[in-house]
């Protein structure tokens, strides 16, 4: 079974730019949650998408944004991009028979200038 | 506030001993412990779970040791091994559904 896949693997972006990042869930799963990474922060829980509905949201504020689709793939946007946005950007898919166990994709690396 | 804590950033083991690594929270609703390894530019690779109803849960030379009342836990790696050397995350989820609150990672390097 391939693994969960995030595109595109590199990104950067300007100050007050958006951004769009992909992920495809592993086949079967339906629930997809994302995480960013940062140094300071550490790894911190963004959204979860299950159904094409945001099931939970963490402490991010509304620039961050995502959907699901109807074959479980999700995206995220970040709109008025700010310097500490960088950051690695992590999707994890879960099965719907282990609903904690969640496995993590490659992530994006969005560098923001 | 920090949930979930990992009060060592680093730890160095020889090859062939006990690794241990802690993680301590604070929220009495987690109900679902996991710990992660991460190499980097790679994704978290999950490694082991643990129930709040269990207090050990073993999985080849990895062992997580959950003590509810100190609110505490623990993987052991026995033997360690050189390629066991990455970050580990303790990670916890209560009922919300999937989201996880991470602790912020221990380096552990294993010595050939």
């Amino acid at each position: 079974k391939a693994g969960v896949t995030q595109t595109p693997r590199y990104l950067i972006k300007t100050r007050g730019q958006q951004v769009t990042l992909s992920c495809s869930p592993i086949s079967g799963h339906r629930s997809v949650s994302w995480y960013q990474q940062t140094p300071g922060q550490g790894l911190q829980f963004l959204f979860e998408y299950f159904s094409e509905t945001q099931r939970n949201k963490g402490n991010f504020p509304g620039r961050f944004s995502g959907r699901q689709f109807s074959n479980s793939r999700s995206e995220m946007n970040v709109s008025t991009l700010e310097l500490g946005d960088s950051a690695l950007y992590l999707c994890a898919s879960s099965p719907l028979t282990s609903i904690n166990e969640q496995f993590f994709g490659p992530g994006t690396r969005l560098t923001v200038l | 506030d920090q949930q979930v804590k990992q009060n060592s950033p680093s730890l160095s083991v020889q090859e062939g001993r006990i690794s241990i690594l802690n993680c301590d929270y604070t929220n009495s609703m987690f109900d679902y412990f996991l710990w992660y390894k991460k190499y980097p530019a790679e994704g978290p690779t999950f490694l082991i779970s643990i129930s709040s109803i269990k207090d050990k849960n073993e999985d080849g030379r990895f062992t997580v040791f959950l003590n509810k009342s100190a609110k505490h836990l623990s993987l052991h790696i026995v033997p360690s091994q050189p390629g066991d050397s990455a970050v580990y995350f303790c990670a916890a989820s209560g009922n919300a559904g999937n989201m996880l609150t991470f602790g912020g990672g221990t380096r552990l390097m294993v010595k050939p």
